[in-house]
Protein backbone atom coordinates (compact mmCIF):
# COMPACT_ATOMS: atom_id res chain seq x y z
CA UNK A 1 0.00 0.00 0.00
CA UNK A 2 1.49 3.35 -1.25
CA UNK A 3 2.13 6.00 1.74
CA UNK A 4 3.63 9.27 1.37
CA UNK A 5 5.16 11.32 5.05
CA UNK A 6 5.97 14.64 5.31
CA UNK A 7 8.48 16.32 6.82
CA UNK A 8 10.05 19.50 7.83
CA UNK A 9 10.14 22.64 9.99
CA UNK A 10 7.36 23.34 11.47
CA UNK A 11 8.05 27.03 11.63
CA UNK A 12 9.58 29.15 9.24
CA UNK A 13 10.21 32.90 9.60
CA UNK A 14 8.95 35.57 7.22
CA UNK A 15 11.28 35.99 4.33
CA UNK A 16 13.24 32.86 4.72
CA UNK A 17 12.53 29.32 2.88
CA UNK A 18 10.33 26.97 3.68
CA UNK A 19 11.82 23.61 2.44
CA UNK A 20 9.57 20.06 3.19
CA UNK A 21 10.58 16.28 1.95
CA UNK A 22 8.00 13.79 1.55
CA UNK A 23 9.11 10.17 1.66
CA UNK A 24 7.40 7.72 -0.52
CA UNK A 25 6.97 4.03 0.80
CA UNK A 26 5.27 0.72 -0.54
CA UNK A 27 6.36 1.90 -3.97
CA UNK A 28 8.62 3.40 -6.19
CA UNK A 29 8.76 6.89 -7.22
CA UNK A 30 10.63 6.30 -10.39
CA UNK A 31 7.14 4.51 -11.75
CA UNK A 32 6.80 6.67 -15.40
CA UNK A 33 2.95 6.65 -14.81
CA UNK A 34 2.65 8.84 -12.27
CA UNK A 35 3.87 12.48 -10.81
CA UNK A 36 4.62 13.59 -7.34
CA UNK A 37 2.53 16.48 -6.19
CA UNK A 38 2.42 19.21 -3.23
CA UNK A 39 -0.94 20.62 -2.13
CA UNK A 40 -1.24 23.04 0.63
CA UNK A 41 -4.16 24.49 2.63
CA UNK A 42 -4.63 27.17 5.11
CA UNK A 43 -6.16 27.14 8.37
CA UNK A 44 -9.73 26.87 7.78
CA UNK A 45 -9.76 27.57 4.01
CA UNK A 46 -9.54 25.62 1.26
CA UNK A 47 -7.39 23.53 -0.90
CA UNK A 48 -4.47 25.10 -3.16
CA UNK A 49 -2.41 23.03 -5.62
CA UNK A 50 1.52 24.27 -5.58
CA UNK A 51 3.44 21.58 -8.28
CA UNK A 52 4.31 18.34 -9.34
CA UNK A 53 6.86 16.35 -10.37
CA UNK A 54 7.69 12.79 -12.05
CA UNK A 55 10.75 10.70 -11.68
CA UNK A 56 12.77 12.47 -14.17
CA UNK A 57 12.48 15.95 -13.19
CA UNK A 58 9.76 17.52 -15.31
CA UNK A 59 7.95 19.81 -13.46
CA UNK A 60 3.85 21.71 -13.62
CA UNK A 61 3.70 24.35 -10.98
CA UNK A 62 0.58 26.75 -9.90
CA UNK A 63 1.31 29.75 -11.84
CA UNK A 64 0.32 31.86 -8.72
CA UNK A 65 3.22 30.36 -6.95
CA UNK A 66 5.56 29.83 -9.72
CA UNK A 67 8.09 32.51 -9.20
CA UNK A 68 8.48 31.48 -5.82
CA UNK A 69 8.40 27.38 -5.52
CA UNK A 70 10.72 24.97 -6.64
CA UNK A 71 9.51 20.78 -6.28
CA UNK A 72 12.51 18.12 -6.68
CA UNK A 73 12.87 14.91 -6.95
CA UNK A 74 15.74 12.34 -5.26
CA UNK A 75 14.78 9.05 -6.54
CA UNK A 76 17.42 7.04 -4.76
CA UNK A 77 15.92 8.73 -2.11
CA UNK A 78 12.37 7.72 -3.26
CA UNK A 79 11.39 11.43 -2.12
CA UNK A 80 10.67 14.37 -3.58
CA UNK A 81 10.69 18.17 -1.82
CA UNK A 82 9.14 21.47 -1.88
CA UNK A 83 10.86 24.92 -1.33
CA UNK A 84 8.52 28.14 -1.34
CA UNK A 85 11.07 31.32 -1.05
CA UNK A 86 10.15 34.54 0.90
CA UNK A 87 7.68 33.26 2.67
CA UNK A 88 4.88 35.50 4.36
CA UNK A 89 2.02 34.71 6.96
CA UNK A 90 -0.10 33.85 3.96
CA UNK A 91 2.14 30.65 3.10
CA UNK A 92 0.87 29.27 6.70
CA UNK A 93 -0.78 25.97 5.94
CA UNK A 94 -1.10 22.20 6.36
CA UNK A 95 0.95 21.33 3.30
CA UNK A 96 0.28 18.27 1.60
CA UNK A 97 2.51 15.98 -0.30
CA UNK A 98 0.43 12.89 -2.96
CA UNK A 99 0.53 10.88 -5.98
CA UNK A 100 -0.49 13.27 -8.30
CA UNK A 101 -2.09 11.18 -12.25
CA UNK A 102 -1.46 12.65 -15.26
CA UNK A 103 -2.94 12.33 -18.41
CA UNK A 104 -1.31 12.19 -22.23
CA UNK A 105 -2.76 15.63 -22.75
CA UNK A 106 -0.27 17.10 -20.06
CA UNK A 107 -2.44 17.80 -17.52
CA UNK A 108 -2.85 16.10 -14.56
CA UNK A 109 -5.80 13.97 -13.14
CA UNK A 110 -6.65 13.04 -9.83
CA UNK A 111 -4.52 13.33 -6.34
CA UNK A 112 -4.47 9.73 -4.60
CA UNK A 113 -3.19 8.84 -1.93
CA UNK A 114 -2.58 12.19 0.18
CA UNK A 115 0.18 12.06 3.21
CA UNK A 116 -0.92 13.09 6.51
CA UNK A 117 -0.10 17.22 6.21
CA UNK A 118 2.17 18.92 8.32
CA UNK A 119 1.23 22.65 9.60
CA UNK A 120 3.83 25.02 8.83
CA UNK A 121 3.78 28.14 10.44
CA UNK A 122 5.40 31.41 9.23
CA UNK A 123 5.95 33.80 12.09
CA UNK A 124 9.09 35.49 13.72
CA UNK B 1 -11.54 33.30 -5.42
CA UNK B 2 -11.49 30.41 -7.08
CA UNK B 3 -12.59 29.96 -11.03
CA UNK B 4 -14.41 26.63 -10.23
CA UNK B 5 -17.61 27.59 -7.93
CA UNK B 6 -19.13 25.80 -5.53
CA UNK B 7 -22.02 26.53 -2.84
CA UNK B 8 -20.48 27.29 0.86
CA UNK B 9 -22.31 24.87 2.68
CA UNK B 10 -25.13 22.38 2.49
CA UNK B 11 -26.88 20.37 4.47
CA UNK B 12 -29.37 17.09 4.43
CA UNK B 13 -30.87 15.15 7.38
CA UNK B 14 -30.11 11.36 7.73
CA UNK B 15 -31.26 8.85 4.35
CA UNK B 16 -31.76 12.39 2.41
CA UNK B 17 -30.07 13.27 -1.48
CA UNK B 18 -27.84 16.02 -1.26
CA UNK B 19 -26.66 17.16 -4.33
CA UNK B 20 -23.59 19.85 -4.14
CA UNK B 21 -22.38 21.58 -7.76
CA UNK B 22 -19.57 22.92 -9.49
CA UNK B 23 -19.40 25.43 -11.42
CA UNK B 24 -16.56 26.55 -13.96
CA UNK B 25 -15.85 27.75 -17.65
CA UNK B 26 -15.15 26.27 -21.34
CA UNK B 27 -11.12 26.20 -20.02
CA UNK B 28 -11.77 24.30 -16.76
CA UNK B 29 -14.78 21.69 -16.43
CA UNK B 30 -15.64 22.54 -19.90
CA UNK B 31 -12.82 20.58 -21.61
CA UNK B 32 -11.16 18.73 -19.05
CA UNK B 33 -12.34 15.87 -16.47
CA UNK B 34 -13.43 16.46 -12.62
CA UNK B 35 -12.00 15.19 -9.95
CA UNK B 36 -13.75 15.02 -5.84
CA UNK B 37 -12.93 15.12 -2.72
CA UNK B 38 -13.52 14.22 1.11
CA UNK B 39 -12.02 16.22 3.78
CA UNK B 40 -13.63 14.65 7.11
CA UNK B 41 -12.72 16.97 9.83
CA UNK B 42 -9.18 16.91 10.76
CA UNK B 43 -7.89 14.86 8.43
CA UNK B 44 -6.17 14.76 4.89
CA UNK B 45 -8.74 14.54 2.00
CA UNK B 46 -9.34 11.62 -0.62
CA UNK B 47 -10.16 10.76 -3.83
CA UNK B 48 -14.04 10.45 -3.82
CA UNK B 49 -14.70 10.84 -7.58
CA UNK B 50 -12.34 10.64 -10.56
CA UNK B 51 -13.36 10.98 -14.41
CA UNK B 52 -15.96 12.88 -13.93
CA UNK B 53 -18.40 9.60 -12.63
CA UNK B 54 -15.61 6.85 -11.62
CA UNK B 55 -15.50 5.87 -8.06
CA UNK B 56 -12.09 4.67 -6.76
CA UNK B 57 -12.35 1.06 -5.34
CA UNK B 58 -14.00 1.38 -1.43
CA UNK B 59 -16.22 4.08 -2.25
CA UNK B 60 -19.58 3.63 -1.65
CA UNK B 61 -22.18 3.51 -4.66
CA UNK B 62 -23.95 6.37 -2.26
CA UNK B 63 -21.47 8.53 -4.04
CA UNK B 64 -22.11 9.38 -7.86
CA UNK B 65 -20.91 12.27 -9.74
CA UNK B 66 -21.59 13.78 -13.17
CA UNK B 67 -21.00 16.27 -15.47
CA UNK B 68 -22.51 18.46 -18.35
CA UNK B 69 -21.16 21.32 -20.42
CA UNK B 70 -19.08 23.39 -18.07
CA UNK B 71 -20.59 22.61 -14.62
CA UNK B 72 -20.29 19.00 -12.39
CA UNK B 73 -22.48 17.88 -9.56
CA UNK B 74 -21.67 15.35 -6.80
CA UNK B 75 -24.86 13.55 -5.57
CA UNK B 76 -24.81 11.87 -2.29
CA UNK B 77 -27.97 9.06 -1.64
CA UNK B 78 -28.73 7.74 1.43
CA UNK B 79 -27.17 10.50 3.59
CA UNK B 80 -24.97 9.15 6.32
CA UNK B 81 -23.82 11.11 9.60
CA UNK B 82 -20.31 9.86 8.93
CA UNK B 83 -20.76 11.86 4.97
CA UNK B 84 -20.30 15.38 7.34
CA UNK B 85 -17.21 16.50 5.56
CA UNK B 86 -15.77 19.32 3.40
CA UNK B 87 -16.02 18.21 -0.68
CA UNK B 88 -14.07 19.96 -3.30
CA UNK B 89 -13.57 19.45 -6.95
CA UNK B 90 -10.80 20.18 -9.03
CA UNK B 91 -10.49 20.06 -12.87
CA UNK B 92 -7.63 21.21 -14.69
CA UNK B 93 -7.40 24.88 -16.44
CA UNK B 94 -6.28 24.99 -20.05
CA UNK B 95 -6.17 28.89 -19.66
CA UNK B 96 -4.22 29.04 -16.27
CA UNK B 97 -1.92 25.97 -17.45
CA UNK B 98 -2.79 24.22 -13.92
CA UNK B 99 -5.21 22.36 -11.60
CA UNK B 100 -7.81 24.33 -9.50
CA UNK B 101 -9.75 23.50 -6.62
CA UNK B 102 -13.45 24.39 -6.22
CA UNK B 103 -13.75 26.70 -2.73
CA UNK B 104 -15.28 23.54 -0.93
CA UNK B 105 -18.26 23.08 0.03
CA UNK B 106 -19.43 21.96 3.78
CA UNK B 107 -21.93 19.57 4.44
CA UNK B 108 -23.63 19.34 7.25
CA UNK B 109 -26.14 16.42 8.55
CA UNK B 110 -28.88 17.46 10.26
Amino acid sequence: QLQLQESGPGLVKPSETLSLTCTVSGGSISSSTYYWGWIRQPPGKGLEWIGSINYAGRTKYNPALNSRVTVSVDTSKNQFSLTVNSVTAADTAVYYCARDAPLMDGSLNWIDPWGQGTLVSVSS
Amino acid sequence: QSVVTQPPSASGTPGQRVTISCSGSSSNIGSNTVNWYQQLPGTAPKLLIYHNDQRPSGIPDRFSGSKSGTSASLVISGLQSEDEADYYCAPWDDSLNGRVFGGGTKLTVV
